[in-house]
């Protein structure tokens, strides 16, 4: 399978642990994403790398949240303390410089977490 | 208020009906449009690209209104495949992150 991939799909943990996730991108796409969803709702951007560089930050990325790609390959993102809203599905998407006129970001399929 | 706002339906219609989305978007200065769908439980896919001058892929046909602020997504001879959460997605200026409003979904049945 040579799409997204995201580790681990589903993370349950308590209250003030730290977890971590990791993408896998598609091999030859240079852009990562990292993207929130909530029951209901859309994708929420949390942050954007253009190899190993982080471009783009949201708001909505508090100091607990902090995501690395250090060899402009896979990525993590990384919470501490976790906390209850913090409960959501973690989606990591690539896409090739070309994307900036198609609009086509790969998602994985992405990481459930679930605080307790 | 949100960057991107759509109807969060559902929408429930028999096959072979023709339905349609609208989605506004609050930044004038956007640059780029697209809809996505999403299936239950899957990752967001995507669906098309929006230009100025409307655009058609089969039977889905999608436009925009750039003095309004709004992006259609027309579906004719809608199949119970076509039942999913449609996205509408913007792309602002300078920016290379995609903004996702919260979706619309649609529920085709026979």
């Amino acid at each position: 399978d040579t799409g997204v991939s995201q580790d681990p799909r589903h993370k349950i943990t308590k209250r003030g642990q730290n977890v971590t996730f990791r993408c896998d991108p598609i091999s030859e796409h240079n852009r990562l994403y990292w993207y929130r969803q909530t029951l209901g709702q859309g994708p929420e951007f949390l942050t954007y790398f253009q190899n190993e560089a982080q471009l783009e930050k949201s708001r909505l990325l508090s100091d607990r949240f902090s995501a690395e790609r250090p060899k402009g390959s896979f990525s993590t993102l990384e919470i501490q303390r976790t906390e209850q809203g913090d409960s959501a599905m973690y989606l990591c998407a690539s896409s090739p410089y070309s994307e900036v006129s198609t609009g086509e970001l790969f998602f994985g399929e992405g990481s459930r977490l679930t605080v307790l | 208020r949100k960057e991107v706002e759509q109807d969060p339906g559902p929408f429930n219609v028999p096959e072979g009906a023709t339905v349609a989305f609208n989605c506004t978007y609050s930044n004038s200065a956007s640059q780029s449009f697209f809809w996505y769908r999403q299936d239950c439980r899957k990752e967001p896919k995507l669906l098309m690209s929006v230009y100025s001058s409307g655009n058609e892929d089969g039977r889905f046909t999608a436009q925009l209104n750039r003095a309004s602020q709004y992006i259609s997504l027309l579906i004719r001879d809608s199949k119970l495949s076509d039942s999913a959460t449609y996205l509408c997605v913007v792309r602002g200026t300078g920016r290379r992150a995609l903004t996702f409003g919260s979706g619309t979904r649609l529920q085709v049945q026979p």
